[in-house]
């Protein structure tokens, strides 16, 4: 069974960094065509895409966040980690990490449930 | 502002058919076939129901299907039932911005 799990902090401050961990199992990310997203959604508000690496280490940021955003992955631990600097109150939200693959190039089929994420002093 | 417009809702009776659309430019949806379709109910995860404009994941009702016409995609569900009232997104791969990007997010009322 295919599944993602996402962990991190609940709470952060402002400016600080924020470390997601996405833990992947059913499959691994050094196979060939797997993808790993990281998709996050504002209280009420829509999706909003920001990264994905590939099993071949192509990595892809969103235009808007990518000086922010670094994302990177441990196929030892069979993990997708997201760093995201300088993290401001409209940051919050609930955090996803999504799986495709070459098959689906573009549409997300498995998802993890989410971390929630607040940024406040 | 999201990349790709979606109407805000839309709503229909029990048994009717409805369709969501979804506009973007010639920048995504006009020129490359990646649209995918996403449902979401409250406080859950969203799931994939249509990928590559017109496919259907295994498991996805056929009441659901996609379409696009120059740089606007859709979305329509027939036969409506109770259980499909949710959040609906749209999303594109883009060769503008970011590689993919999402709409606004339909909320589809079953009335």
């Amino acid at each position: 069974q295919v599944t993602l799990k996402e962990s991190g902090p609940a709470l952060v401050k402002p400016t600080q960094t924020l470390t997601l961990t996405c833990s992947l199992s059913g499959f691994s990310l050094s196979t060939n065509g797997m993808r790993v997203s990281w998709i996050r959604q504002p209280p009420g508000k829509a999706l909003e895409w920001l990264a994905r690496i590939d099993w071949d280490d192509a990595k892809f940021y969103s235009t808007s966040l990518e000086s922010r955003l670094t994302i990177s992955k441990d196929t030892s631990k069979n993990q997708v980690v997201l760093t995201m600097t300088n993290m401001d109150p409209v940051d919050t939200a609930t955090y996803y990490c999504a799986r495709s693959t070459t098959a689906i190039m573009y549409g997300m089929e498995v998802w993890g449930q989410g971390t929630t994420v607040t940024v406040s002093s | 502002q999201s990349a790709l417009t979606q109407p805000a809702s839309v709503s229909g009776s029990p048994g009717q058919s409805i369709t969501i659309s979804c506009t973007g430019t010639s920048s995504d949806v006009g020129n490359y076939n990646f649209v995918s379709w996403y449902q979401q109910h409250p406080g859950k995860v969203p799931k994939l129901m249509i990928f590559d404009v017109s496919h259907r994941p295994s498991g996805v009702s056929n009441r659901f299907s996609g379409s696009k016409s120059g740089t606007t995609a859709s979305l329509t569900i027939s036969g409506l039932q109770a259980e499909d009232e949710a959040h609906y997104y749209c999303s594109s791969y883009s060769s503008y911005n970011s590689p993919l990007v999402f709409g606004g997010g339909t909320k589809l009322t079953v009335l």
